[in-house]
């Protein structure tokens, strides 16, 4: 049961333009979120979080936005570039006492910057 | 620092066969996460460690998987025996009382 999805399996933007990753949780529990980057070859790399008492995060041109009534949240990119083009993944977590709990992750989004 | 370091990068063998991922975390940190990337599912956590202990092995397939953690400093996770459905690209994953864990690159097994 894939308790974090994300329904694009692709996408491509053209450079400039703004990038919209999407992602959909079903576990009402979570309350932390992190979005990852991931190249060919490499291992993913942390990119942005939010806790679910903030309904946006921005950092530089990168803004995650969350909708916990509607259990969604996304990845807004402005502008892309083609050094985003990687594949993107969401994950989530629910807090404990412990500091280090594990994550759950969605499927991934290939997002493909076109010159 | 050198990041997490996992060997061997690419492993390919033959089904039955036992198969070992090793895995350094950067110096440091106290916690260490196995996951498994398949295209259908996405990036499964398997096991994580914290302080050396084993905290959650709830996602490890089956029996035919084991991981230990016998120091700070170095993991490993063993099939056996191994099966094609095994083939994955698996990582290892290190933090320090964080979520946002470090990545190292992987080891893409293939079991034939």
């Amino acid at each position: 049961d894939q308790q974090v999805k994300q329904n694009s399996p692709s996408l491509s933007v053209q450079e400039g333009r703004i990038s919209i990753l999407n992602c959909d949780y079903t576990n009402s529990m979570f309350d932390y979120f992190l979005w990852y980057k991931k190249y060919p070859a490499e291992g993913p790399t942390f990119l942005i979080s939010i806790s679910s008492i903030k309904d946006k995060n921005e950092d530089g041109r990168f803004t995650v936005f969350l909708n916990k009534s509607a259990k969604h949240l996304s990845l807004h990119i402005v502008p892309s570039q083609p050094g985003d083009s990687a594949v993107y993944f969401c994950a989530a977590s629910v807090s404990t006492n412990f500091g280090n709990e594990k994550l759950t992750f969605g499927t991934g989004t290939r997002l493909t910057i076109i010159p | 620092d050198a990041g997490v370091i996992q060997s061997p990068r690419h492993e390919v063998t033959e089904m039955g066969q036992e198969v070992t991922l090793r895995c350094k975390p950067i110096s440091g940190h106290n916690s260490l996460f196995w996951y498994r990337q398949t295209m259908m599912r996405g990036l499964e956590l398997l096991i994580y460690f914290n302080n050396n202990v084993p905290i959650d092995d709830s996602g490890m397939p089956e029996d035919r998987f084991s991981a230990k953690m016998p120091n700070a400093s170095f993991s490993t996770l063993k099939i056996q025996p191994s099966e094609p459905r095994d083939s994955a690209v698996y990582f290892c994953a290190s933090s320090y009382n964080t979520r946002d864990g470090y990545f190292g690159p992987g080891t893409r097994l293939t079991v034939l």
